[in-house]
């Protein structure tokens, strides 16, 4: 079975400083990989996706992340903080095989932005 | 184009009823998708419908829970009998084919009291 660990459930950052969210997974082999963004009472937004296209993703509001094979790795980053970015961040994966829509989550990571 | 609608958007019932929540997904979607979120915990997986068809049901609880996805009208996803650990938010996500990633609705939050 899959399974995808986010270190760290909470990360804290000054506004204008790098934003690093940190996702493993576990599969023999590469699945499709996620970020989901979701902000208090509200439903989950897509961040960005790899599906075997290019290792480096970019997504919405400036956000990006590598897949890395060798790592096992699918990292969300951001160059500079914004007070907007505070949220809860998901990391999720799909099988190859099944449905895009058929995810296994991480726990989370909740990002707070300091001014 | 409307999102993935839920409603009730809060729902609360007594431990031994039964909770019926609702989810109309997006125009042009046939696929639709059930997670629970329960405290302190991510996101799981719970039931994968297509028009008519359950096609993966394996994070479904084998008692009280059901879903379908009848050829009008909203999904449906059923909790009978209901108990304090069902109190989660549930999220309803739809797609339009299977290979497109899912858009989640606002989801409904199950209070069992």
């Amino acid at each position: 079975a899959q399974s995808v660990t986010q270190l760290g459930s909470h990360v804290s950052v000054s506004e204008g400083a790098l934003v690093l969210l940190r996702c493993n997974y576990s599969s023999s082999v590469p699945p499709y990989l996620f970020w989901y963004v979701q902000y208090p009472n509200q439903g989950l937004q897509l961040l960005l996706k790899y599906t075997s296209a290019a290792t480096l993703v970019k997504g919405i509001n400036g956000f990006e992340a590598e897949f890395k094979k060798s790592e096992t790795s699918f990292h969300l980053t951001k160059p500079s903080a914004h007070m907007s970015d505070a949220a809860e961040y998901f990391c999720a994966v799909s099988e190859k095989g099944t449905s895009y829509g058929k995810l296994t989550f991480g726990q989370g990571t909740i990002l707070t932005v300091h001014p | 184009n409307a999102g993935v609608m839920q409603n009730p958007r809060h729902l609360v019932r007594r431990r031994g009823q039964e909770a019926r929540l609702r989810c109309s997904p997006m125009k042009g979607h046939s696929h639709v998708y059930w997670y629970r979120q329960l405290p302190e915990e991510g996101l799981k997986f719970m039931v994968y419908l297509q028009k008519e068809n359950i096609i993966d049901e394996s994070g479904m609880p084998k008692e009280r829970f059901s879903a379908e996805f009848p050829k009008e009208g909203p999904s449906i996803l059923r909790i009978q009998q209901v108990v304090r650990g069902d109190s989660a938010a549930y999220f309803c996500a739809s797609s339009p084919d299977r290979d497109t990633e899912a858009f989640f609705g606002q989801g409904t939050r199950l209070t069992v009291v």
